[in-house]
């Protein structure tokens, strides 16, 4: 079957680091992204690794490991704008284009002052 | 920036009703989805669209649901006769598509359509 894991809930406070990580088992993967979304609102793309390793956009990373079915993301230098749901989202398709997202459950994150 | 535009932003309907969610993708994209969310839970994939015809479509996307791209610019997801667990927000998106080994593929998603069957 399919399934994504992910923490239900993280709290910080302004100015922390804090990392989500999400463990997935799915049948296809072409990659793993990574989604914020404020109140129901839509979500809005991250970021995505494709192969192992780091990627950094500014205050957030995202990191892959292929061989263990993980990844997380790192948000930097918390803000209270970051409060929101992040939801890691698994990649599958037919080949290398297109493709459906198979998401996780999401992580409510609160930020503190 | 170029966005996903999807309208009505609330569609209230009877249970038994015909109901049509309408998106505009992005213009020079090439794949196009429905996702849904029910209140409090994830994100779920229902269909996707390539070269006008459903490419992809998810065990939820029964008879009762319908997607076509009338023109060159809407995407439409009918439902047939609502029932009341179909009321969710519904989510368009829309990818480009790109060519080589690697690809992102970043599908963007539009504010989304909140269906309430009563």
């Amino acid at each position: 079957g399919q399934s994504l894991e992910q923490p239900s809930e993280v709290t910080a406070v302004e100015g922390a680091i804090v990392q989500i990580n999400c463990t997935y088992q799915t049948s296809g993967f072409y990659g793993l992204s990574w989604y914020q979304q404020h109140d129901g609102g839509a979500p809005t793309f991250l970021s995505y690794n494709a192969l192992d390793g780091l990627e950094e956009t500014g205050r957030f990373s995202s990191f892959l490991s292929r061989s263990d079915s993980y990844g997380y993301l790192l948000l930097q230098e918390l803000q209270m704008k970051d409060s929101a749901s992040y939801f890691c989202a698994v990649r599958e398709g037919k080949d290398n284009q297109g493709g459906k997202l198979i998401f996780g459950q999401g992580t409510e994150l609160s930020v503190k002052p | 920036e170029p966005e996903v535009t999807q309208t009505p932003s609330h569609q209230v309907t009877q249970m038994g009703q015909e109901v049509i969610l309408r998106c505009v993708p992005i213009s020079n994209h090439l794949y196009f989805y429905w996702y849904r969310q029910i209140l409090g839970q994830k994100v779920e994939f229902l269909v996707s669209f390539y070269n006008n015809e459903i490419s992809e479509k998810s065990e939820i996307f029964d008879d009762q649901f319908s997607v076509e791209r009338p023109d060159g610019s809407n995407f439409t997801l009918k439902i047939r006769s609502t029932k009341l667990e179909d009321s969710a927000m519904y989510f368009c998106a829309s990818s480009g598509g790109t060519s080589g080994t690697i690809s992102t593929d970043t599908q963007y998603f539009g504010p989304g359509t909140r269906l309430t069957v009563l």
